[in-house]
Parts: structure tokens; C-alpha cells; sequence
């Protein structure tokens, strides 16, 4: 199995759904990340949480949510989808400590496309 | 001025060449570098971290370079499979956060 997984990796959804994007990890991080990419954009910071009960905006957080449900699990919603959110998605864990451990593990990556 | 630049590329190379590229960072007070590899659709990955003094792992060698600001990467005698787009991550210190460059795209050619 993956240390992270994400579901689904594909979906199509229309205009104002509601849709949740699930991730799980068995890397035994406490710190989980929601990323956006977009064609010639670097990875953009969703939300990220470094524990259960601290849950914290990233740069572009507007239109989304997220649920830290237990330690290795974070789900991000967006509540009503729009089409400038069709993005390719990715969670991520960190151990965070400074140096060589300070690399994140990303999921394969859920393609959201809203039309 | 991006907080983190790289050339988008692509660098078109021939197989069993040497490539470099580079990357600028705006944030003087950075004190984390990562150069990651990302394969068409799929995840990042993380190559290799960059230290102060440099370091190299097999073919690759980063290099940092504080009073310029940049970090960069060679990759020697090229294989097909270092076909990517290449990352650089850089911390942001104010709040703990990485920020991604848009990545520079690298072909190898046969």
C-alpha cells in the first residue's frame, strides 16, 4: 500500500456540488498538507495541519474546507465547486523536522475537473 | 518579484550530456532547499536536499549560493529516464511554510 492515499483519483462534478477529496497515511506524521497545481503555477498551499486540533489556511483557502478526523487522516471539501477549482489536488505528510526528514511524501494526486 | 524563480524550460539535452539549472529565492532568511522531481501527472518526489556546504548523490550534484540568492542543480551524463520536471522548494521562515517553484521542465533526447 501507499503511505499516502489519496480518493478519489478522478472526478468530474458540476457547478455548486459539494465534493470531498479524502487522503489517509500510514507514515505516522502528525503534519498533513492540501495542495492545488495548476499548469505553470508552482504547488499552491491549500490548508495544513501539523496536528489533530491545529488546523491552519494556506495561501489560496478560500472556496475550501478540510477535517483532520484522526492523525492519519485529512479530507478537503470544497463546498460548492467552481470551475476555476478544476486542479490537479495533492495531500502530503511531513515529519517535520529540519533537514533531510523535512521532505514531504504526496499522494498520487486526484484530478478534479468541474464543469 | 516571485518569491521563488525557476526557467520553465524545456531544456532540450541529448542523452549522456550534463545539464545544470538554477533557481532564485527572494527570502534572504531561507534556510531550507529542496529540489524535487516531478514525472508528467504524477507526484512530486524529493530528490535531494541542498546544504550549505553542497552535496552530490550519484549523478546529481546541488549547490547553494546564499549571497546570490540560488540554489542549483547538475545532473551528469543524462539518462532518458531523467526525463522530469525538476522543483525547487525553498522554506519560507515566517511561517514554517515551503513554497514551490513553477518547475523547469527537462527533455533528454537519444
Amino acid at each position: 500500500d501507499a503511505d499516502v492515499t489519496q480518493t478519489p483519483r478522478n472526478r468530474i462534478t458540476k457547478t455548486g456540488k459539494r465534493i470531498m477529496l479524502e487522503c489517509s497515511q500510514t507514515k505516522g506524521h502528525d503534519r498533513m498538507y492540501w495542495y492545488r497545481q495548476d499548469p505553470g503555477l508552482g504547488l499552491r498551499l491549500i490548508y495544513y495541519s501539523f496536528d489533530v486540533k491545529d488546523i491552519n489556511k494556506g495561501e489560496i483557502s478560500d472556496g475550501y474546507s478540510v477535517s483532520r478526523q484522526a492523525q492519519a487522516k485529512f479530507s478537503l471539501s470544497l463546498e460548492s465547486a467552481i470551475p476555476n477549482q478544476t486542479a490537479l489536488y495533492f495531500c502530503a505528510t511531513s515529519g517535520g523536522r529540519v533537514g533531510r526528514d523535512y521532505g514531504y511524501t504526496f499522494g498520487s494526486g486526484t484530478r478534479l475537473t468541474v464543469v | 518579484r516571485k518569491e521563488v524563480e525557476q526557467d520553465p524550460g524545456p531544456f532540450n539535452v541529448p542523452e549522456g550530456a550534463t545539464v545544470a539549472f538554477n533557481c532564485t529565492y527572494s527570502n534572504s532568511a531561507s534556510q531550507s532547499f529542496f529540489w524535487y522531481r516531478q514525472d508528467c501527472r504524477k507526484e512530486p518526489k524529493l530528490l535531494m536536499s541542498v546544504y550549505s556546504s553542497g552535496n552530490e548523490d550519484g549523478r546529481f550534484t546541488a549547490q547553494l549560493n546564499r549571497a546570490s540568492q540560488y540554489i542549483s542543480l547538475l545532473i551528469r551524463d543524462s539518462k532518458l529516464s531523467d526525463s522530469a520536471t525538476y522543483l525547487c522548494v525553498v522554506n519560507r521562515p515566517s511561517n514554517y511554510q515551503l513554497i514551490w517553484g513553477a518547475g523547469t521542465k527537462l527533455i533528454i533526447k537519444p
